[in-house]
């Protein structure tokens, strides 16, 4: 039972456009939502978080953006880097503990950046 | 930002033998810490939230006998592969909690012959 999903695997995107990454939940205790970028064989990267009584959070080139009612979420990368090239994976946890309760993970998606 | 830090970061074992993998918070105290296993092209899965002073909880499906946890510090917990067996290698990744934000170690690849 995949609580949060990342329908696309692969997503290739040409150097300052723009990437969009999705996400999508089922669980509707979910309140905490977070995107990690990671390398391979290292462990996760926090970039950016939203809760649920938010719509939006903004932090540099990195957007987050929340629709509770369709039960998705993005991650907007703009302009996009080569270095940006790498698993995002989307996580989202209950309760108001923010970062202390346990995450689901989604199945990543591998963003490659065109220069 | 955090760091968590895990050693070893690469270990590879024989079948029936126990591995420790440490887990350590470097600038903060972490009263949490969380141990995840990520198989190939897979998601990263919770497998216990390691609590100090107290013992573990474990996900369902995980063999609390098999995996033992120790989190004897606030900035230490400890993950014991114990007999371990091919099916268990894997990626072992560790977080802490600080400021709101998990924080995630660099990771273990556990390889068992």
């Amino acid at each position: 039972d995949q609580q949060v999903k990342q329908n696309s695997p692969s997503l290739s995107v040409q150097e300052g456009r723009i990437s969009i990454l999705n996400c999508d939940y089922t669980n509707s205790m979910f309140d905490y939502f977070l995107w990690y970028k990671k390398y391979p064989a290292e462990g996760p990267t926090f970039l950016i978080s939203i809760s649920s009584i938010k719509d939006k959070n903004e932090d540099g080139r990195f957007t987050v953006f929340l629709n509770k009612s369709a039960k998705h979420l993005s991650l907007h990368i703009v302009p996009s880097q080569p270095g940006d090239s790498a698993v995002y994976f989307c996580a989202a946890s209950e309760g108001s503990n923010f970062g202390n309760e346990k995450l689901t993970f989604g199945t990543g998606t591998r963003l490659t950046i065109i220069p | 930002g955090a760091v968590v830090s895990q050693h070893p970061s690469r270990v590879i074992c024989k079948s029936g033998t126990s591995v420790k993998i440490e887990c350590r918070s470097l600038d903060f105290q972490a009263t949490t810490m969380f141990w995840y296993r990520q198989f190939p092209k897979q998601s990263l899965m919770l497998m216990a939230t390691s609590n100090e002073g107290s013992k573990a909880t474990y996900e369902q499906g995980v063999e609390k006998d098999k995996f033992l946890i120790n989190h004897a510090s606030l900035t230490l917990s400890t993950l014991t592969v114990t007999s371990a067996h091919p099916e268990d290698s894997s990626f072992y990744i560790c977080s802490a909690y600080e400021g709101g934000t998990q924080y995630f170690g660099p990771g273990t690849r556990l390889t068992v012959l």
